[in-house]
């Protein structure tokens, strides 16, 4: 089955770059989707597509996609900003859907 | 203004059954595909079930294959989770989503979710 791996924390101080990472054999041939979960709520959905937002989402995230590599970026990081973040996948050999282990982002 | 409400979660013992409701508005329920993800306390997101706009195609996560049934009423506007055989790692809290477009669209909508308690 297919596999996305995320780091499981990125620290960053406010005003900083915050960079996640998911790997995933040649994932830069699927389409990437990645979601924003704080505690206690229903996941949102913050890039999908690989690079694109959704509407009310601060340009500050940004997304891009290569080889095994996808990276969510989060530009001018806010306290805001501190929550689990996932990427998700749909394996078409399996029709299955796939998300990331997920990472926590601690703004310091 | 779209709205995705879960129902039917609680308390049930190991081999036991429940059915999950999810009360769609505010879309055109008919035109979507939906799906079901878990999170079981403390840890990620898992995929369960998809269902496509009609009902016609269906496609479900290995541990739960055979155990559980995706379905769902458009004149209801509801989707629901049948769930068989129930585990205590099926504990969990259950979303509904919304997927835009088709098989590897986006999960653009989701629900606040419904807790599961599988437990003697």
């Amino acid at each position: 089955s297919y596999v996305l791996t995320q780091p499981p924390s990125v620290s960053v101080a406010p005003g900083q770059t915050a960079r996640i990472t998911c790997g995933g054999n040649n994932i830069g041939s699927k389409s990437v989707h990645w979601y924003q979960q704080k505690p206690g709520q229903a996941p949102v959905l913050v890039v999908y597509d690989d690079s694109d937002r959704p509407s009310g989402i601060p340009e500050r995230f940004s997304g891009s996609n290569s080889g095994n590599t996808a990276t969510l970026t989060i530009s001018r990081v806010e306290a805001g900003d501190e929550a689990d973040y996932y990427c998700q996948v749909w394996d078409s050999s399996s029709d299955h859907y796939v998300f990331g282990t997920g990472t926590k982002v601690t703004v310091l | 203004e779209v709205q995705l409400v879960e129902s039917g979660g609680g308390l049930v013992q190991p081999g036991g059954s429940l059915r999950l409701s999810c009360a769609a508005s505010g879309f055109t329920f008919s035109s979507y595909w939906m799906h079901w993800v878990r999170q079981a306390p403390g840890k990620g997101l898992v995929w369960v079930s998809r269902i496509n706009s009609d009902g016609s195609s269906t496609s479900y996560a290995d541990s739960v294959k055979g155990r559980f049934t995706i379905s769902r009423d458009n004149a209801k506007n509801t989707l629901y989770l049948q769930m068989n055989s129930l585990r205590a790692e099926d504990t969990a809290v259950y979303y509904c989503a919304r997927m835009s477009g088709s098989y590897n669209g986006a999960f653009d909508y989701w629900g606040q979710g419904t807790l599961v308690t599988v437990s003697s």
